[in-house]
């Protein structure tokens, strides 16, 4: 059972945004700004799209935003395209020098 | 550009050692500002961070709860690369595992390795 919480898998049409949630505590999301976001085609090696909560990496379209309240994070994507279709990883630094992983949300375009 | 390239067997009996080696190209495994991390993944347990390694002035180790016990990582600066070192695995730790660079002015894991799937079978 991992760390932080996180839908299986959410859906949406080209064109539409949608959001993903990840849900931790206040010991890991709540108390530290350091919530980041990856990007895991099949086969291939997580890919970092947002760091810092908001922050996007050199290179991310800025159809990719994230935020938080509280004990959750949020990652959106706007303008869905079919290559979007992915699965999405959320992390949180967790202290003293732990980070932890959401369980993964498997995102369908439809 | 920062590329790392992973090596090691995909196969390790019961109660052996798993081993995985990381090349690093683009950076140094002795940086001041790179952290270099062990997180692996699995159908069971996800992805799962496990440990790093990183020199300001001198070496750091920490490792998570779940294998501080089993786990080491070596840096070796003359070879530019970093391993890690799982003794006495079960099944359990049958997973893919990657190595991957965190820097803290830019806090995130921003590159990773390609992923060795390890098999823990007899």
């Amino acid at each position: 059972q991992s760390a932080l919480t996180q839908p299986a898998s959410v859906s949406g049409s080209p064109g539409q945004s949608i959001t993903i949630s990840c849900t931790g505590t206040s010991s890991d999301i709540g108390s530290y700004n350091l919530v980041s976001w990856y990007q895991q085609h099949p086969g291939k090696a997580p890919k970092l799209i947002i760091q810092e909560v908001t922050k996007r990496p050199s290179g991310v379209s800025n159809r990719f935003s994230g935020s938080k309240s509280g004990n959750t994070a949020s990652l959106t994507i706007s303008g869905l395209q079919a290559e979007d279709e992915s699965d999405y990883y959320c992390c949180s630094y967790a202290g003293p020098t732990t980070w932890v992983f959401g369980g993964g949300t498997k995102l369908t375009v439809l | 550009q920062v590329q790392l390239q992973q090596s090691g067997p995909g196969l390790v009996k019961p109660s052996q050692t798993l081993s995985v080696t990381c090349a690093i190209s683009g950076d140094s495994v002795s940086s001041n500002t790179a952290a270099w991390n062990w997180i692996r993944q699995s159908p069971s347990r996800g992805l799962e961070w496990l440990g790093r390694t990183y020199y300001r002035s001198k070496w750091y180790y920490d490792y998570a709860f779940s294998v501080k016990s089993r786990m080491n990582i070596n840096p070796d600066t003359s070879r530019n690369q970093f391993s890690l070192h799982l003794n006495s695995v079960t099944p359990e730790d049958t997973a893919v595992y990657y190595c991957a660079r965190y820097v803290g002015v830019s806090p995130g894991f921003d590159y990773w390795g390609q992923g060795t799937l390890v098999t823990v079978s007899s």
